[in-house]
């Protein structure tokens, strides 16, 4: 079957630091950029960065510069996002998406089932 | 600019046409995506590039672009469809970045 698993829930005091997890099946991990998804309770989709494991080539948007790290590793077709120390303000479910790899866009078309962060003292 | 700017909320009646739109200067160089997200789950693709449907998807849900906007319609719209819906498209920077809209409601 084709799918992203992600880590577990994750409850986190501000200052600690946190790595979540999201691995590929059932398709060459290595050959499709996957991205995460910042999602605030109550809020929208937010695209915080995106990584071609077959290269580890990533990008980020400029609000997310600086305050993660994404990273990969291919040969065990995982791909991480993590924080050197947390905020509350980092509260929310993360998501990671395969992007299709069509010519005429960057649809994601698989998603992960979510990880839930939540950062509080 | 990076944004893509969406209405908050429409609702339709139940087997009515609603149109939801998805406006950025970006959208004038890249086609928009449409995700589906239903309370508590992950989102779901249903349009992508100039109009297409991943397996699965049923066919009243068409996409269309024009200059900076790009629309998603619901043909007959169902229950079902009740949901939030946002647009993604890479941003104008050239530099692989990628933007969601803010999403709109759409009561059935």
């Amino acid at each position: 079957e084709v799918q992203l698993v992600q880590s577990g829930a994750e409850v986190k005091k501000p200052g600690e630091s946190l790595k979540i997890s999201c691995k590929g099946s059932g398709y060459s991990f290595s050959k499709s950029w996957i991205a995460w998804v910042r999602q605030m309770p109550g809020k929208g989709l937010e695209w915080m960065g995106i990584i071609y494991p077959g290269d580890s080539d990533t990008r980020y948007s400029p609000s997310f510069q600086g305050q993660v790290t994404i990273s990969a590793d291919k040969s065990i077709s995982t791909a991480y996002l993590q924080w050197s120390s947390l905020k509350a303000s980092d509260t929310a479910v993360y998501y990671c998406a395969r992007e299709a790899g069509h010519s005429d866009s960057d649809a994601f078309d698989l998603w992960g089932q979510g990880t839930l962060v939540a950062a509080s003292s | 600019s990076s944004e893509l700017t969406q209405d908050p909320a429409v609702s339709v009646a139940l087997g009515q046409t609603v149109r939801i739109t998805c406006q950025g200067d970006s959208l004038r160089i890249y086609y928009a995506s449409w995700y589906q997200q239903k309370p508590g789950q992950a989102p779901v693709l249903v349009i992508y590039g100039k109009n297409n449907r991943p397996s699965g998807i049923p066919d009243r849900f068409s996409g269309s672009n024009s200059g900076n906007t790009a629309s998603l319609t619901i043909t007959g719209a169902q229950a079902e469809d009740e949901a939030d819906y946002y647009c993604h498209s890479r941003d104008s920077s050239g530099n692989r970045v990628g933007v969601f809209g803010s999403g709109t409601k759409v009561t059935v």
